[in-house]
């Protein structure tokens, strides 16, 4: 079975500052996807970014990129440029290549970017 | 266009009881799933529909637990004889087709409390 495991439960940085947020995971598989999800207090989660394994170049959106290792079967976040409206827990998530299509999740990083 | 929704947005019951959740997915989403979000935990996958083909039920927690997707479109998530273990926000999600380049888009959830 995979699991997720996001070992920073609260951040805080000052706006404008850059934010990075650890995930790490464990599977057998050779390809999959993972996710960094959003979550603000209005509970609804909006993906932020995607990255496929097999593709070895980070994916970036804007102010976010990641930071995938998957040797070390490790994905981060970045944030560029941190604004009040990044406030949100922030959750890694995984999901097979083939197979099961559900979203296996962390247990979410709250992050609050102080004015 | 309209998002996914859910009702009601919050509901309470007494211990013993049956409830249901709704989720209306996004118009033409093959796909839905439900998820629960225990408080301070990551969301937990519970049941997935795809088309007509058999649903994955593999994170159904219990027998007590049972969901179905009418006409492809609306689905309902039954809980019966809720216990104070099954307070959680429940959350949906649909899309266009399945596999990890299908973006899942989320409901703002069910607040359920069991008391």
């Amino acid at each position: 079975a995979q699991t997720v495991t996001q070992s920073q439960p609260e951040m805080s940085v000052q706006e404008a500052e850059t934010v990075t947020l650890s995930c790490t995971y464990d599977t057998s598989e050779n390809n999959y996807y993972l996710f960094w999800y959003k979550q603000p207090p209005s509970r609804q989660m909006i993906l932020v970014i995607r990255q496929e394994a097999y593709k070895q170049q980070n994916a970036t959106e804007n102010r976010f990129s990641v930071n995938f290792q998957k040797a070390a079967k490790s994905f981060s976040l970045k944030i560029s440029d941190s604004q009040l409206g990044d406030t949100a827990m922030y959750f890694c998530a995984f999901m097979k290549f083939r197979g099961a299509q559900k979203l296996v999740f962390g247990q979410g990083t709250r992050l609050t970017i102080n004015p | 266009g309209a998002g996914v929704s859910q009702s009601p947005s919050n509901k309470v019951t007494e211990k013993g009881k049956d409830v249901e959740l709704r989720c209306d997915p996004i118009s033409g989403h093959t796909a839905l799933y439900w998820y629960r979000q225990s408080l301070g935990q990551g969301l937990e996958f519970l049941i997935y529909f795809q088309g007509n083909s058999a649903p994955d039920k593999s994170g159904l927690p219990s027998d007590r637990f049972s969901a179905e997707r009418t006409g492809g479109s609306v689905s309902t998530l039954t809980i019966q004889r809720t216990q104070q273990e099954d307070s959680a926000v429940y959350l949906c999600a649909s899309s266009l087709s399945t596999g990890g380049l299908a973006e899942q888009y989320f409901g703002p959830g069910t607040r359920l409390t069991v008391t």
